[in-house]
């Protein structure tokens, strides 16, 4: 499986923009990238996932590198209930299964 | 749109004991996925349901067991139950294909005293 390297932890000011950084670069030809988040003692949230194209929703915008390698998600306003660990997964072309790393941990302040 | 439901919210058992969780994915949502988080911990993935069929499975040991049943919805069972399987168990659920996300409940809280 590819292996995704996240930042610990991160702050962002409130109303600000939330960059998070995650870089793949094993990642296969036919291996998409999700995001999730977690809020404490809660089920992990779906956010966005991509194969090359950027992609944007109600959420975030996910911006993927021409090589594929490395990928930022991009929460445009963060308010404080954005404040969460943020997973970036490649999912395995066989097996449908995400494997969760260890994650960001966004902090976002007033 | 209904999310993914999972039940009881909290369980408490006696170790060596036998636990029951239930899952019930969205609806039209065929696959079923179950994961462990411990305390701390990251998520586990457990098991993978689809079309009634075990198609995956973690690095678990074999008393943790599960089955999918003909509406989609899915149980897990773990017998002999140990201090450390006090968790977090999660349920996802997704349509069958690889492109679709998978969607998690909030999961039931399992304490073995």
């Amino acid at each position: 499986d590819a292996k995704t390297t996240q930042p610990t932890s991160m702050d962002c000011a409130e109303g600000r923009a939330a960059n998070l950084p995650c870089n793949h670069s094993t990642i296969s030809g036919n291996e998409y990238v999700y995001w999730y988040r977690q809020i404490h003692s809660q089920g992990p949230q779906y956010i966005i996932h991509g194969l090359k194209n950027n992609e944007t929703n109600e959420m975030a915008s996910l911006i993927i590198t021409e090589d594929r390698k490395s990928s930022t998600l991009i929460l445009p306003h963060a308010t404080l209930r954005d404040t969460a660990v943020y997973y970036c997964i490649v999912r395995p072309s066989a097996g449908y299964a995400l494997n969760f790393g260890k994650g960001t941990s966004l902090l976002v302040t007033p | 749109e209904a999310g993914v439901t999972q039940s009881p919210t909290h369980l408490i058992k006696t170790r060596g004991q036998q636990a029951t969780l239930r899952c019930s994915p969205i609806s039209g949502h065929t696959s079923v996925y179950w994961y462990q988080q411990a305390l701390g911990l990251g998520l586990q993935f457990l098991l993978w349901y689809d079309e009634g069929e075990e198609r995956n499975r973690g690095n678990f040991p074999p008393r943790f067991s599960g089955r999918q049943f003909p509406n989609y919805s899915s149980e897990l069972n773990v017998n002999a139950l140990e201090l450390e399987d006090s968790a977090l168990y999660l349920c996802a659920s997704s349509f069958g294909q690889r492109s679709s996300p998978l969607h998690f409940g909030n999961g039931t809280r399992l304490t073995v005293t």
